[in-house]
């Protein structure tokens, strides 16, 4: 089946410091992978959406300057939050379409506190 | 602005009931509509999809009934169990191909009581 990892599950940084993510995904290739930031409140946001060979694009409200993304192949993508401060809370997650499939499957997302 | 709307916030149901999950949606251009479940500490678990171009769809316990005139659906969970409860989260996109973006409703909490 379809599975989709992240981690670091959890992670504590410091304000002002940067922390980078991973996404894996296991029994499909993931030609697209969406980042999305879900708050305390539950809602989600869509940060940037990334496919393989095409250019990462970003939503409004989020830069490739403060969240660098990388999607080298068909199982992996990772995702920076540069200089990271309180409003950059929140669990982040990945969404990972495969092939010619349209269904998103998430990973468990990756908790980022910031002190 | 929200494009994915879902009503109530919250539901309570007795175990064996039906819970019913609305969701409304702005985009007529929105032919994709999964419904994800989501349980504390974990991420959304992809439950039961449907596309516009249907107006039910099954799988086991779990129904979508579709309205694409009215621009609105619903989750049915039929027999509730404890097990389900969890926030429920429907999401809409326009299939243009893979990786197209999802938006999200913001969810529903579903507590079942046995």
């Amino acid at each position: 089946g379809a599975l989709v990892y992240q981690y670091p599950r959890r992670t504590i940084c410091k304000s002002g410091t940067s922390m980078r993510m991973e996404c894996q995904a296991v029994g499909f290739q993931a030609t697209s992978v969406a980042w999305y930031r879900q708050s305390p409140q539950k809602t989600f946001e869509l940060i940037a959406l990334s496919t393989v060979n095409s250019a990462i694009k970003y939503e409004q409200n989020f830069t490739q300057e403060k969240f660098p993304i990388s999607h080298p192949n068909l199982s992996f993508s990772s995702m920076t939050v540069l200089n990271a401060y309180l409003e950059d809370r929140g669990l982040y997650l990945c969404g990972a379409y495969g092939g010619d499939r349209y269904e998103q499957y998430f990973g468990p997302g990756t908790r980022l506190t910031v002190l | 602005q929200q494009q994915v709307r879902q009503s109530p916030q919250s539901l309570t149901v007795w175990e064996g009931e039906t819970a019913i999950l609305n969701c409304s949606y702005e985009n007529s251009a929105f032919d994709y509509f999964p419904w994800y479940q989501q349980f504390p500490g974990e991420g959304p678990a992809l439950l039961i999809s449907i596309l516009s171009v249907s107006n039910k769809k099954e799988d086991g316990r779990f129904t979508i009934f579709f309205n694409k005139r009215e621009k609105k659906l619903s989750l049915h969970i039929a027999d509730s169990q404890p097990g389900d409860s969890a926030t429920y989260f429907c999401a809409a996109s326009e299939q243009q191909g893979t990786g197209s973006k999802l938006s999200f409703g913001k969810g529903a909490k579903l507590t079942v009581s046995p």
